[in-house]
């Protein structure tokens, strides 16, 4: 089955940089990858995604990129904020009715 | 519009007793996710319901766990004999039909078993 990685587990930037945020899975079946965000004491929010035709996609100060070859996609976020500052997932799936995979996650704190 | 919500925000249990947890998903959606997050962890598969097909149980971790899904809408999760490493945060998502990657996630049910 699918298996995704996630690196890093924690990430501290200063405020107004840049954060990257990487994962690679293993099935290269799988069509669609979504990035959530969770704050404390809350669901996961979903944030961004993209599909598996499509190489690049940008929402903002968010963008995710996909190298389906290399089967690895990253998560960017510019000019960071302290509000940015939560748990980010990763989660791969194949086309169908499958559960999301998710990573084990990157808590980013944004230093003011 | 409303969200997924779930019931109890917080439940404190004893060690060998039973648990429901609820999960009313977004109104329409009819596929329907439990999934449970351990600390510092990602988020673990548990049980899927798509509709009126039998659901994946693929993801429950013993025949303790179980759930179902009355009139296509609320789910319970129900935990039989509950033990300590049951206690983590259970998540529910739901989605609509022919949009099954586009979950949207309730606030989670933190179990604790002492």
């Amino acid at each position: 089955g699918e298996n995704v990685e996630q690196h890093p587990s924690t990430l501290s930037v200063q405020e107004g940089d840049s954060a990257v945020i990487k994962c690679t899975y293993s099935d290269s079946a799988s069509n669609y990858f979504p990035w959530y965000k969770q704050e404390l004491g809350k669901g996961p929010q979903l944030i961004i995604d993209i599909r598996s035709n499509v190489g690049e996609k940008k929402d903002q100060r968010i963008a995710v990129t996909l190298n389906k070859t290399a089967k690895h996609f990253s998560l960017h976020i510019t000019e960071t904020q302290p509000e940015d500052s939560a748990v980010y997932f990763c989660a791969a799936v194949v086309s169908g009715n499958t559960p999301l995979v998710f990573g084990k996650g990157t808590r980013l704190s944004v230093i003011a | 519009g409303a969200g997924v919500s779930q019931s109890p925000s917080n439940k404190v249990t004893e060690k060998g007793k039973d648990v429901e947890l609820r999960c009313d998903p977004i109104s329409g959606h009819t596929a329907l996710y439990w999934y449970r997050q351990s600390l510092g962890q990602g988020l673990e598969f548990l049980i899927y319901f798509q509709g009126n097909s039998a659901p994946d149980k693929s993801g429950l971790p013993s025949d303790r766990f179980s759930a179902e899904r009355t009139g296509g809408s609320v789910s319970t999760l129900t935990i039989q004999r509950t033990q300590q490493e049951d206690s983590a945060v259970y998540l529910c998502a739901s989605s609509l039909a022919g949009t099954p990657y586009e979950q949207y996630f309730g606030p989670g049910t933190r179990l604790t078993v002492t």
